[in-house]
């Protein structure tokens, strides 16, 4: 069973640039949730979809958004890019929406974005 | 909102022995789960071992056990027989356990080296 991927792995793009971030969830998992890892912050909860619908967002700015699509696959984009935008961007999955503790979330590798 | 404190940023412990490492939380809910996962250097985070708050037996996965005190809000991870492969960094998160998928909310991490 293939874990969640994450493309790409790596990139880096310079200020005011926007950035597309792609995670293809484990077959059979419906949601896909976003975490910014920076060695400041630690790891913050960005968003989570399910079905296609936002359910959950963080504390960040509206530059920050994502879209899942009825494949389940998610997308997150940056906009206008800044230097603290630099972070690795972790990617996880899991089969539903309901009942947190028992829907464990498997991570993919992460997308690694710096701003220069 | 919930906090997850892990006051030793870094650890070191010999091949073969045991080593713990320290997580307090703080939190108003009664019902919530309790995580370690571990990163090491690719990046994937990998789940360790779950613990749910109203399940006073500790949680056990092979060379894992947790110590949970729910009085006191801590949850600290013992490693016995320590690997080489074990070295990497390792977070204690918590999720509420209420309806939907409330997201996981980390600590600062533990950085485990192994001496050989």
């Amino acid at each position: 069973k293939a874990g969640v991927t994450q493309t790409p792995r790596y990139l880096i793009k310079t200020r005011g640039q926007q950035v597309t971030l792609s995670c293809s969830p484990i077959s059979g998992h419906r949601s896909v949730s976003w975490y910014q890892q920076t060695p400041g912050q630690g790891l913050q909860f960005l968003f989570e979809y399910f079905s296609e619908t936002q359910r959950n967002k963080g504390n960040f700015p509206g530059r920050f958004s994502g879209r899942q699509f009825s494949n389940s696959r998610s997308e997150m984009n940056v906009s206008t890019l800044e230097l603290g935008d630099s972070a690795l961007y972790l990617c996880a999955s899991s089969l539903y929406y309901s009942r947190s503790g028992a829907n464990v979330l498997t991570f993919g590798a992460g997308s690694r974005l710096t701003v220069l | 909102a919930q906090t997850v404190t892990q006051s030793q940023p870094e650890m070191s412990v010999q091949e073969a022995e045991t080593v713990t490492l320290s997580c307090t939380y703080d939190t108003s809910e009664s019902d919530y789960y309790l995580f370690w996962y571990k990163q090491p250097p690719s990046r994937q985070m990998i789940l360790v071992i779950r613990q749910e708050a109203y399940k006073q037996q500790n949680a056990t996965e092979n060379r894992f056990s947790v110590n949970f005190q729910k009085a006191a809000k801590s949850f600290s991870l013992k490693i016995s027989d320590s690997q080489l492969g074990d070295a990497a960094m390792y977070f204690c998160a918590y999720r509420s356990a209420y309806s939907g998928n409330t997201p996981l909310v980390f600590g600062k991490g533990t950085r485990l080296s192994v001496i050989a």
